[in-house]
């Protein structure tokens, strides 16, 4: 066990609609990570927040955004889902700023768009 | 365009013998190497990493080598154990940039 969690496990949804994902990180950890993992391809980097803040974006589509909240609990927002966009979602926290830092994955969200 | 490759989707071993999972990178400027292992319904979890200053590092039954000339960082088990059957990830980056990931080998240790 990682101390990351993510809800929910898995989601069904239909193409057009909007749909939440969360993530706490460790304790103790600032930094999350969003990632997303398309059937046959590496982990994608979408975005990270430090301590509440943007800290790098990746190749995060205009139609998803995230936010990290003062108890440092994250979400990312999928809008207007495309069938495309049915994938693994894995949130990641680390302790400090930096990507040098290990990041600790959380179990995924599996996210279907039918 | 692939930054880091692993050209073997899959790999099988026996156990007690060696694995050898491969990687190849194109970014001349990644100084930072890792080694991750995911289970199924589980997220990556850390492995083993290296520097670019360094050309080993060695953690237990695991070793990373990296040969920088040839872009190029392997990963060994000695000796595989069937509990090693996992998807393994490379990755890599360069001082403050978001990790580049593999898209994984699937390693399958059999008894």
């Amino acid at each position: 066990d990682s101390g990351v969690t993510q809800t929910p496990k898995h989601l069904i949804t239909a193409t057009g609609q909007r749909v939440t994902l969360r993530c706490s990180p460790r304790s103790g950890d600032l930094s999350v990570y969003w990632y997303q993992q398309s059937l046959d391809q590496g982990l994608q980097f979408l975005i990270q927040y430090y301590n509440g803040e943007e800290r790098a974006k990746g190749n995060i589509l205009e139609r998803f955004s995230a936010q990290q909240f003062p108890d440092l609990h994250s979400e990312l927002n999928l809008s207007s889902l495309e069938l495309g966009d049915s994938a693994l979602y894995f949130c990641a926290s680390s302790v400090g700023g930096t990507q040098t830092y290990e990041q600790y994955f959380g179990p995924g969200t599996r996210l279907t768009v039918t | 365009d692939q930054q880091v490759k692993q050209n073997s989707p899959s790999l099988s071993v026996q156990e007690g013998r060696i694995s050898i999972l491969n990687c190849d990178y194109t970014n001349s400027m990644f100084d930072y190497f890792l080694w991750y292992k995911k289970y199924p319904a589980e997220g990556p979890t850390f492995l083993i990493s290296i520097s670019s200053i360094k050309d080993k590092n060695e953690d237990g039954r695991f070793t990373v080598f990296l040969n920088k000339s040839a872009k190029h960082l392997s990963l060994h088990i000695v000796p595989s154990q069937p509990g090693d059957s996992a998807v393994y990830f490379c990755a890599a980056n360069s001082g403050n940039t978001p990790l580049v990931f593999g898209k994984g080998t699937r390693l399958s240790v059999i008894a």
